[in-house]
């Protein structure tokens, strides 16, 4: 299938700074991003969906001027938590559609430990 | 808003039994998909479903879209170690373009 590359894998920040996680596709254009948090032994909740040049859906309840989704360009789309808490810290996860396709390739998810 | 449950939560079974995962969604849905996430992993895509009363095989796992499409199930014949993880389903509702995931169900196969 597909690959779809998410960085960092893990990251540790401080309090009140911000973190910007990547999502890549590698081998093909992702027309579709989406963006997905998972607390532990929980589902994935989706958190907002991007499309490549146009503004993000968020999904209700999920601050938009928290969470920036930036989608540049066809291969990759970014999420960045501004001024992060302890109560971000959790498992944040992308996923890529292409065009026309509807099967969703994950990336390798980024955790994230707010101190 | 469209909810999708999944029963049971967890499920041990020992080696070499079969196990089931039932999803149900509150809504109809336009296709399904199922994932498996193993401990510390990502989601990984298995299987999708489209059409009403579909039924796919994939080696020891079957996987079925109900009539009305509003539920699906998977089942594992003769678990193995390897089965352990987590398993997903993910349903994307007509008119929408956005799958929800179903709240998993893991599971713990003894050897």
């Amino acid at each position: 299938g597909a690959v779809v590359s998410q960085h960092p894998s893990w990251v540790i920040c401080k309090s009140g700074t911000s973190v910007k996680i990547e999502c890549r596709s590698l081998d093909f254009q992702a027309t579709t991003m989406f963006w997905y948090r998972q607390f532990p032994k929980q589902s994935l909740m989706l958190m907002a969906t991007s499309n490549e040049g146009s503004k993000a859906t968020y999904e209700q309840g999920v601050e938009k001027d928290k969470f920036l989704i930036n989608h540049a360009s066809l291969t990759l789309s970014t999420l960045t938590v501004t001024s992060a808490h302890p109560e971000d810290s959790s498992f944040y996860i992308c996923s890529a559609t292409g065009l026309g396709n509807t099967e969703a390739f994950f990336g390798q998810g980024t955790r994230l430990t707010v101190v | 808003g469209q909810q999708v449950m999944q029963i049971p939560q967890y499920q041990h079974v020992q080696e070499g039994e079969d196990f089931t995962t039932y999803c149900n969604s509150s809504t109809t849905l336009s296709n399904i998909q199922w994932y498996k996430q193993r401990p510390g992993g990502h989601p990984v895509f298995l299987i999708q479903l489209v059409k009403s009363g579909e039924v796919k095989k994939q080696k020891r796992l079957t996987f079925q879209f109900g009539e009305a499409k509003k539920n699906s199930s998977l089942h594992i014949t003769a678990t193995q170690t390897t089965d352990v993880g987590t398993y997903f389903c993910a349903g994307l509702s007509s008119g929408t373009y956005k799958y929800i995931f179903g709240t998993g169900t893991r599971l713990k196969v003894l050897a």
